[in-house]
């Protein structure tokens, strides 16, 4: 079953504009990842978030997570015709002891971003 | 260094048939994933090897999916017979977690798919 519910499912915005997409998850977590997908092609590594984080940056991306509201959002700034992706947001729960969900992603809906030049 | 190969890219089959993909991870990559990705969905995870061995394979529908890793590298996922709602895009990734400060981080590589249509 899918943890993440992602909003908006698609965003459809002008070469420049920020976007943002936020993530909601239900179970505790030990990190956060967003990665980006083209069209027809695997899924790409963007950028980690830790559980004990507020707030992360990777060039013109800006993660936030609060896990008191089990939620994340991903900002894009200037956003460029070659961002038009599906971004997905995947937790990694906190591991059990034993446990078989270490390494185990689960991955939301994604929201599909169209960048319009 | 060389990502996640694949194979094959496309596949067109008949309901009832077999199908098999395979995957070669990155190299010194213990963990492998297969993912299953319907159209507009995010992708559902059906098995999780370590080394040459199943970590979780709850969401594989095990009378007709099957997978293997032998030798603890390449990997094949079959399915026997398929149904029409096995179309998807079959996902192969790696991982090679490591931990420090708070936690394990498990980064996942990608490989480009596998598009199946069952007809």
């Amino acid at each position: 079953s899918q943890q993440g519910e992602e909003d908006p499912q698609a965003l459809s915005i002008q070469e420049g504009e920020n976007a943002t997409m936020n993530c909601s998850y239900k179970t505790s977590i030990n990190n956060l990842q967003w990665y980006r997908q083209n069209s027809g092609r695997g899924l790409v590594h963007l950028i980690l978030i830790r559980s004990n984080e507020r707030e992360k940056h990777s060039g013109r991306l800006r993660v936030t997570l609060d896990t008191s509201k089990k939620s994340s959002s991903l900002l894009i700034t200037a956003s460029r015709a070659a961002d038009t992706a599906s971004y997905f947001c995947a937790t990694d729960p906190s591991s059990n002891a034993g446990g078989t969900s270490y390494g185990k992603l689960t991955f939301g809906q994604g929201t599909i971003l169209t960048v319009h030049p | 260094e060389a990502g996640v190969a694949q194979s094959p890219r496309y596949k067109i089959i008949e309901k009832r048939q077999s199908v098999a993909f395979w995957c070669n991870p990155i190299s010194g990559h213990a963990t492998l994933y297969w993912y299953q990705q319907i159209l507009g969905q995010g992708p559902k995870l059906l098995i999780q090897f370590q080394n040459n061995g199943v970590v979780d394979d709850s969401q594989l529908p095990k009378d007709r999916f099957s997978a293997e890793r032998l030798k603890g590298v390449d990997s094949t996922l079959k399915i026997q017979p398929a149904k029409l709602e096995d179309s998807a895009v079959y996902l192969c990734a790696s991982s090679r977690p490591t931990s420090g400060g708070l936690g394990t981080k498990n980064i996942q590589y990608f490989g480009a798919g596998t598009r199946l249509s069952v007809l």
